[in-house]
């Protein structure tokens, strides 16, 4: 297993269209945490996931945002309609049950919204 | 909500000096306090953590301390080496609620 592993790294869009962001995991982990993370911040909680069970979103997290853990492994983090503000760093991570609280993350997906 | 201050936001020491973060958190009944590394490029790797029924946690030359009185805890580097360059951000609670981050530069 070679950690989180988070793809594209770097999306560079327009305006107005809309982007998905995918990320595996390490295997045996069953939580899996979004986070934003703009320039000279710490990352912002967004969402995670237990399983395949969505059990918390941020407010951050508006109508335009939707992520999906469908069987419970890889996630995708959607943005329809991206705006300027969006651009940032998406990062995310994961935690195994016995250890609910120590997250490795992976790289990180940067958008470039113009 | 939540809040987790961390200060400085910069901070520049001699190499092989000591370096000292400091955190405060809002919710009292925060009980897992970690602190990470984030190096260019990279998302933020766990250095170290503390729960709640420790006042202080080693690792080599870095160690945390919690005052759970005061809410707040503490990073502390020793004899800094240029790989310590970075960002550390500091954190509180189940939802992992991060501080700002302190970038430190470690001088020659």
């Amino acid at each position: 297993d070679t950690g989180v592993s988070q793809n594209p790294r770097h999306k560079i869009t327009k305006r107005g269209q809309n982007v998905t962001f995918r990320c595996d995991p390490i295997s045996e982990h069953n939580r899996l945490y979004w986070y934003r993370q703009t320039l000279g911040q710490g990352p912002e909680f967004l969402t995670y996931f237990q399983n395949e069970a969505q059990l918390e979103k941020s407010r951050l997290l508006s109508d335009r945002f939707s992520a999906e853990r469908p069987k419970g492994s890889f996630s995708t983090l959607e943005i329809q309609r991206t705006e300027q503000g969006d651009s940032a760093m998406y990062l995310c991570a994961s935690s195994s049950h016995s250890g609910a609280n120590v997250l490795t993350f992976g790289a990180g997906s940067r958008l470039t919204v113009l | 909500g939540e809040n987790v201050e961390q200060h400085p936001s910069t901070l520049s020491v001699q190499e092989g000096d000591s370096a000292v973060i400091k955190c405060t958190y809002s919710d009292s009944a925060s009980n897992y306090f970690p602190w990470y590394k984030q190096e260019l490029g990279k998302g933020p790797q766990l250095i170290i953590d503390i729960r709640s029924n420790v006042g202080e946690k080693k690792d080599q030359r870095i160690a945390v301390t919690l005052n759970k009185t005061a809410k707040h805890f503490s990073l502390h580097i020793t004899e800094t080496q240029p790989e310590d360059s970075a960002v550390y951000f500091c954190a509180a609670t189940d939802k992992i609620i991060f501080g700002k981050g302190t970038r430190l530069h470690i001088l020659p």
